[in-house]
């Protein structure tokens, strides 16, 4: 199993802001299928990025995805106050996918 | 548009079962995936498995083999849920996550289902 080690935990930041969120995997992550979610209190995760720079649709360009191999890193640029949330990456190159444990963006 | 519609909470005593259903619309329900995905209170996310709608073949994770079903109705283009022997560490948010055209890629969520096993 692949082991998604996120950080930091915590991320206290102003609106504004730029967030830069690291993601590290215990092995290489196969053709680098990662993704990242972002949750809000009391719903569901949404999906951001795939393929780890990949946007998903409707997802403002604020939001991007870079690294590959073992190192990931999801980046806002300049955190609107709907972005304080939690974070999660996920790999899902192979069987068993595996998430890491989150990083909230609080303000 | 996608959507997958889950049931209602439940609040259920340890020892019973508990039937989760998760009702998809908007796109052929036999084309893709259904992944189940559980979160504890105040927890990450941990993923429990899958099951193809095509073949109806369930494929557990660790941890969730044994008391944990996947099951199908394609007829109503829902997928299920179901655990049994409750015990009080069952209680979480299940969510069902429509995989793209790479599986494991979740790309629609359910709104997530409470399960609280409690006496």
């Amino acid at each position: 199993e692949i082991l998604l080690t996120q950080s930091p935990g915590t991320l206290s930041l102003s609106p504004g802001e730029r967030a830069t969120l690291s993601c590290r995997a215990s092995q290489a992550v196969i053709a680098n299928l990662l993704a990242w979610y972002q949750q809000k209190p009391g719903q569901a995760p949404r999906l951001l990025i795939s393929r780890a720079s990949s946007r998903a649709t409707g997802i403002p360009d604020r939001f991007s995805g870079s690294g590959s191999g073992t190192d990931f890193t999801l980046t806002i640029d300049s955190l609107e106050p709907e972005d304080f949330a939690v974070y999660y990456c996920q790999q899902y190159g192979t069987s068993f996918w595996t998430f890491g444990q989150g990083t909230s963006v609080e303000v | 548009q996608v959507q997958l519609a889950q049931s209602r909470s439940e609040l259920e005593k340890p020892g019973a079962s508990v039937k989760v259903s998760c009702k998809a619309s908007g796109y052929t329900f036999t084309s893709h995936v259904i992944n189940w995905v559980r979160q504890a209170p105040g927890q990450g996310l941990e993923f429990m498995g899958w099951i193809n709608p095509m073949t109806g073949d369930p494929t557990y994770a660790q941890g969730f083999r044994g008391r944990f079903v996947f099951s199908l109705d394609t007829s109503v283009s829902t997928a299920y849920l179901q655990i049994s022997s409750l015990k009080a560490e069952d209680t979480a948010v299940y969510y069902c996550a429509r995989g793209a055209s790479t599986a494991g890629l979740l790309e629609y969520w359910g709104q997530g289902t409470l399960v609280t096993v409690s006496s």
